[in-house]
């Protein structure tokens, strides 16, 4: 079966930048849409953007473009999300997220990682 | 992109039915049948119950089901149960190619 597993829980500085990996086994990694949804602590769900492998091709959140980087390794089956620029703000549990259907964005989110959670401080 | 809007709170007796709506714009809800919605219980993953407004993936209960009409989305639970107790939230595709969140919806089961 499909799964998603991310690296482990950081700690970080303002200011600094983290980077979160969600490694995919069960199914075709390049050609299936990656997102990122975080969760402040106590708030809702915000989608941060996604990456599909095989195309290259980015989407991001107005509020967040400049900020965060989406790559992907094809070779590790390996999406990584970076963010920069820290702030108190950005303290959350980081997902990562994909879809059956390939090539396309527009892919509900049936899988889901652990989450990752980011403190900064 | 402002988030969809939910209710806070909901909440009902075991096997009541409870419908939890999702108000957005022409540049999201109207404009696409990309809806979906997703429980949440506590400190888990969320898990995707309805997807292009009505569809449920294999293996969720068809106690739930979707609908949608202009620019609102619904989510009807029946025959609430005690774990049906979680958040909710639901999302829609948009005509900026992002996906946008509601606030989300705390079901309580009394």
């Amino acid at each position: 079966q499909v799964q998603l597993v991310q690296s482990g829980a950081e700690v970080k500085k303002p200011g600094s930048s983290v980077k979160v990996s969600c490694k995919t086994s069960g199914a075709t990694f390049s050609t299936h849409a990656i997102n990122w949804v975080r969760q402040a602590p106590g708030q809702g769900l915000e989608w941060m953007g996604g990456v599909i492998p095989m195309f290259g091709k980015r989407n991001y959140a107005q509020n967040l473009r400049g900020r965060v980087t989406f790559t992907a390794d094809e070779s590790t089956s390996t999406a990584y999300m970076e963010l920069s620029s820290l702030g108190s703000e950005d303290t959350a549990v980081y997902y990562c997220a994909r879809g059956d259907e390939m090539a396309t964005i527009t892919s509900s989110f049936k899988y889901w990682g652990q989450g990752t959670l980011v403190t900064v401080s | 992109q402002s988030a969809l809007t939910q209710s806070a709170s909901m909440s009902g007796s075991p096997g009541q039915s409870i419908t939890i709506s999702c108000t957005g714009t022409s540049s999201d809800l109207h404009g696409f049948n990309f809806v979906s919605w997703y429980q949440q219980h506590p400190g888990k993953a969320p898990k995707l119950i309805i997807y292009e407004v009505t569809d449920r993936p294999s293996g969720v209960s068809s106690r739930f089901s979707g609908s949608k009409s202009g620019d609102t989305a619904s989510l009807t639970i029946s025959r609430l149960q005690v774990e049906d107790e979680a958040d909710y939230y639901c999302t829609s595709y948009t005509t900026n190619s992002t996906w946008v969140f509601g606030g989300g919806t705390k079901v309580s089961v009394l």
